[in-house]
C-alpha cells in the first residue's frame, strides 16, 4: 500500500518562483493536512481539509494556498516563495478526526528557497 | 509556554538499554500521539492512547491523565530505533494535533 505520497521530495526554489506540492493518499481519507516542520519547532499546521472541495485555515497560513479538488488529493502552493519558507513540508491524512483516530504521514518535502 | 513538552531534547543510550521519553501537556485531550521520524524519512505513528498503557514489540506507551503526563519506553534498545520520537495531543473542540518539538534518540552498538 503507498498510504500517503508527496510529491516532489527535494526542490531549490528562487524567492519569488511559485510551487505545487502534491499530497495523494489511497486510504479513502476524508481529513488531509499540510505541515512544516522547522529545527526546533514542532510541526505546525498549515492548512487542512475535512472532506473533497473544502479547506480551512491552521497555524500558519500565510504564503500559502491549498486545493482539494479531488478526495485523494491535496495540493499546496506557495504564490511567491521567500526564503522564510525554507522549511520540511510534511502531508498526513487520517479517516476521522484525528481526537478519534491516528493520523498517516508521507515522507516529507524538504523546500530550499534562496 | 508551549503546550506540549518532552524530555530530555536529546537522549543518548547503549544498546540494549532500557529508555524513557517523556512528554507533558498542558491543555484538556482526547487522545495522546506517539510519533517516530527517521533521519532523512517520513513519520511514522507509534501509538494513540486516551488511558492507560500500549504496547507494541519492544515499545510500551503510558498515559496518565490527571498528572497530564505521558511516557513512551523502549525495551531493549536497538541502533535501529535511532529516531526522533514526537508527542502530539488532539483537543476535544479540534480537528488539529498539537506538536512537541520531539526527543533524538541515539542508540550506539
Amino acid at each position: 500500500n503507498a498510504g500517503v505520497t508527496q510529491t516532489p521530495k527535494f526542490r531549490v526554489l528562487k524567492t519569488g518562483q511559485s510551487m505545487t506540492l502534491l499530497c495523494a493518499q489511497d486510504m479513502n481519507h476524508e481529513y488531509m493536512y499540510w505541515y512544516r516542520q522547522d529545527p526546533g519547532m514542532g510541526l505546525r499546521l498549515i492548512h487542512y481539509s475535512v472532506g473533497e472541495g473544502t479547506t480551512a485555515k491552521g497555524e500558519v497560513p500565510d504564503g500559502y494556498n491549498v486545493s482539494r479538488l479531488k478526495k485523494q488529493n491535496f495540493l499546496l502552493g506557495l504564490e511567491s516563495a521567500a526564503p522564510s519558507q525554507t522549511s520540511v513540508y510534511f502531508c498526513a491524512s487520517s479517516y476521522a478526526p484525528v481526537m478519534n483516530t491516528e493520523a498517516f504521514f508521507g515522507q516529507g518535502t524538504r523546500l530550499t528557497v534562496v | 509556554k508551549n503546550e506540549v513538552e518532552q524530555s530530555p531534547q536529546n537522549l543518548t543510550a547503549q544498546e540494549g538499554e532500557f529508555i524513557t521519553i517523556n512528554c507533558s501537556y498542558s491543555v484538556g485531550i482526547s487522545a495522546l500521539h506517539w510519533l517516530q521520524q527517521h533521519p532523512g524519512g517520513g513519520i511514522v505513528s507509534l501509538f494513540m492512547l486516551s488511558s492507560g498503557k500500549k504496547k507494541h514489540g519492544r515499545l510500551i506507551a503510558t498515559i496518565n491523565i490527571q498528572e497530564k503526563h505521558s511516557s513512551l519506553h523502549i525495551t531493549a534498545s536497538h541502533p535501529r530505533d535511532s529516531a526522533v520520537y514526537i508527542c502530539a495531543v488532539s483537543t476535544y473542540n479540534t480537528d488539529k494535533l498539537i506538536f512537541g518539538t520531539g526527543t533524538r534518540l541515539q542508540v550506539f552498538p
